[in-house]
Order: C-alpha cells, then structure tokens, then sequence
C-alpha cells in the first residue's frame, strides 16, 4: 500500500541544525511538500521538490531523494519559535491516468531547547 | 487576511445529531478539500472539489456528505454524527490539482458526546 512515515518526535538545541525525516513508498510520485503546524493552527507550507537534490531556501532546506523514496527537511540557526510539527506530503498516484493524491504523513514534532 | 477561513472553529455536537462545517476561500481556487486530522495520524483526506456544484470522494468518505455551491465556499455535512467523528477537521484551497501548496483554514474542532 501506499505510506509517508516520519518519526514522532526530534528534540535539538537553539543554534544548531534539525533534520526531519521522510520516507515515502508510493505508486507513482509527482512531489513531495514539507509543511509546519504549530499546535492549534493550520498547516503552514514551506517546500515543494519534484527532482533529486538539496533545494537551498535558506532557514528551510529539502532534500530529494525519489530512487530512495527519502526525503529530508534541515532547519539551520534554530531558535525557540521554530518548535512545531514538520508534516511530509508526497504526491503519489497514476501518471497514466492522471489522478493524483496527497499523502500526508503523521508529523514529526520539533522541539527546540534553550 | 485569512484567506481560507472555517466555521465553526469549535463545535460539541451529540450523537445522531447532524453538523454542518463551513468553509470559505478568497483565493479564487478551483480546488477546495476537506481533511481530518487525529493525534497519531496524519491528514486524511475526506471530500475535496474542483468546481462549483461538484463534488469528489477522498479516502474516507464513510459518513460525510460535502457540498460546493460556489467557487468560495465548501461544506462538509455529517448527516448522523457519531464518536469516531471526533477530529479537527480543516479546509484548504489550491490553485490546481498538480500543485503541491495547499491553504488550509485554521481548522474546526468538533467534538461528538
């Protein structure tokens, strides 16, 4: 079956860096999006990559690797505020008959310490 | 300025009892969903939309109606309310079906006794 796993919880320090994981198994890609909910509000976009390779947005970076069906967000320079779900959404589907859904993983809480 | 905006953002509803939830975009989207989300799980979809007076199942749809009479606005009916129904559910809006940003609404807590 279809499935984006993420791990539940991450825990790092304010002024380093955090990797959240991804790992997909999908029929069919055509993206995947990392997205932030802080708790009790809506998930927030951050990244959409499609190809293979680090994609450099700054704060946010996203890895891609589609053979391995693995991705990964990095926040760098952390600091208190960034504590919240990171959410991993691939695309997975039918190219041939062009239906495509939003698979959502479970969200991996960040929590940043002092 | 919220562009997708939910009501209402909290509900107790009894069970049998019928819920309506209310959804409503200024983004000018064609695309309009409607998910739950559970502690543990991730979102799922329930009904989503690509035009007015049409409407699509998600992966759960068991139990839900969904209504789109017009391109801004999208409801989500839950006809019998039952315990399992007990989520927040949230809203989102996207331009297309290929993209991978969504615009969610700040999300609908209901709880069903």
């Amino acid at each position: 079956g279809q499935g984006v796993e993420q791990p539940d919880n991450l825990m790092s320090v304010e002024g380093t860096f955090a990797r959240v994981n991804c790992t997909y198994s999908t029929s069919g890609f055509n993206g995947l999006s990392w997205y932030q909910q802080r708790e009790g509000h809506a998930p927030v976009f951050l990244s959409y990559v499609v190809l293979d390779g680090l994609k450099d947005s700054g704060h946010f970076s996203t890895f891609l690797s589609r053979s391995n069906g693995y991705s990964y967000l990095l926040l760098t320079e952390l600091q208190i505020k960034d504590s919240a779900s990171y959410l991993c959404a691939v695309r997975g589907g039918n190219a041939s008959s062009g239906s495509w859904q939003l698979i959502f993983g479970s969200g991996t809480q960040l929590t940043v310490m002092p | 300025e919220a562009a997708v905006t939910q009501s209402p953002r909290s509900k107790v509803a009894v069970t049998g009892g019928k819920v309506t939830l209310s959804c409503h975009q200024t983004n000018n989207h064609d695309y309009m969903y409607w998910y739950r989300q559970d502690t543990g799980h991730g979102l799922r979809l329930i009904h989503y939309s690509y035009v007015a007076d049409s409407t699509e199942k998600g992966d759960i749809p068991d139990g839900y109606k969904a209504s789109r009479p017009s391109q801004e606005n999208f409801s989500l009916i839950l006809e019998l309310a039952s315990l399992s129904q007990t989520a927040v559910y949230f809203c989102a809006s996207s331009e297309d079906a290929n993209t991978g940003q969504l615009y969610f609404g700040e999300g609908s807590k209901l709880t069903v006794l």
